[in-house]
């Protein structure tokens, strides 16, 4: 199993604002997935993208994958005040195996 | 469905007391898992199961131990509970170990040990 790596660990924008992070992995993948953690609660499956996919969107949401880099973007465009959470993301390479998570981005929306 | 669901939400335990925090999901999901998030932390992998039968385990198993002899079902124990022990524990649930599918989380159960 690997950890992805996020960056920013901490990032505070205002309302309606665009938020960028990003997670960083060391090897190969299948896929990558981006989590969502409201303060003290469990985590919340966001989005998936496979390994052969470049970019995927949902709703406010848009996840880039470059694997030539090894690395991934989440973005969440127009944010509003609710878009305060950490995000977690987890790099997957198949197979039966464990799910691990990093310390996750703190994303602050101000009103 | 309930989805997953945790029990106990809060627990305070003095040290050396034994405890069982237990897990369900309804969803007929094959992979199990627990995790802790001590505050400020990440989440960090304590056991995990494939299916009924087998368990495995991940960052941090020490003084913990599961078993899984129904698909429902994933208790985590804690032997002889430490202060160290205190922090939020997570179950989550997925239809296959194959990692391809999304994880549905518990609603956490916070564990304060004195």
């Amino acid at each position: 199993s690997q950890q992805g790596e996020e960056d920013p660990q901490a990032l505070s924008i205002q309302e309606g604002e665009n938020a960028t992070m990003n997670c960083s992995y060391k090897t190969s993948i299948n896929n990558l997935q981006w989590y969502r953690q409201n303060s003290g609660r469990g985590l919340v499956h966001l989005i998936l993208i496979r390994s052969n996919e470049r970019e995927k969107h949902s709703g406010r949401l848009r996840v880039t994958l470059d694997t030539s880099k090894k690395s991934s973007s989440l973005l969440i465009t127009a944010s509003r005040a609710a878009d305060t959470a950490s995000y977690f993301c987890a790099p997957l390479s198949g197979g039966y195996q464990k799910v691990t998570f990093g310390t996750g981005t703190k994303l602050q929306v101000i009103p | 469905n309930a989805g997953v669901t945790q029990t106990p939400k809060f627990q305070v335990l003095k040290t050396g007391q034994s405890m069982t925090l237990q897990c369900a999901q309804d969803m007929n999901h094959e992979y199990m898992s627990w995790y802790r998030q001590d505050p400020g932390m990440g989440l960090r992998l304590i056991h995990y199961s494939v299916g009924a039968g087998i368990t495995d385990q991940g960052e941090v198993p020490n003084g913990y131990n599961v078993s899984r002899s129904t698909t429902e079902d994933f208790p985590l124990r804690l032997l002889s509970a430490a202060p160290s022990q205190t922090s939020v524990y997570f179950c989550a649930s997925s239809r296959s170990g194959l990692g391809s599918y999304e994880q549905y989380f518990g609603p956490g159960t916070r564990l304060t040990v004195t």
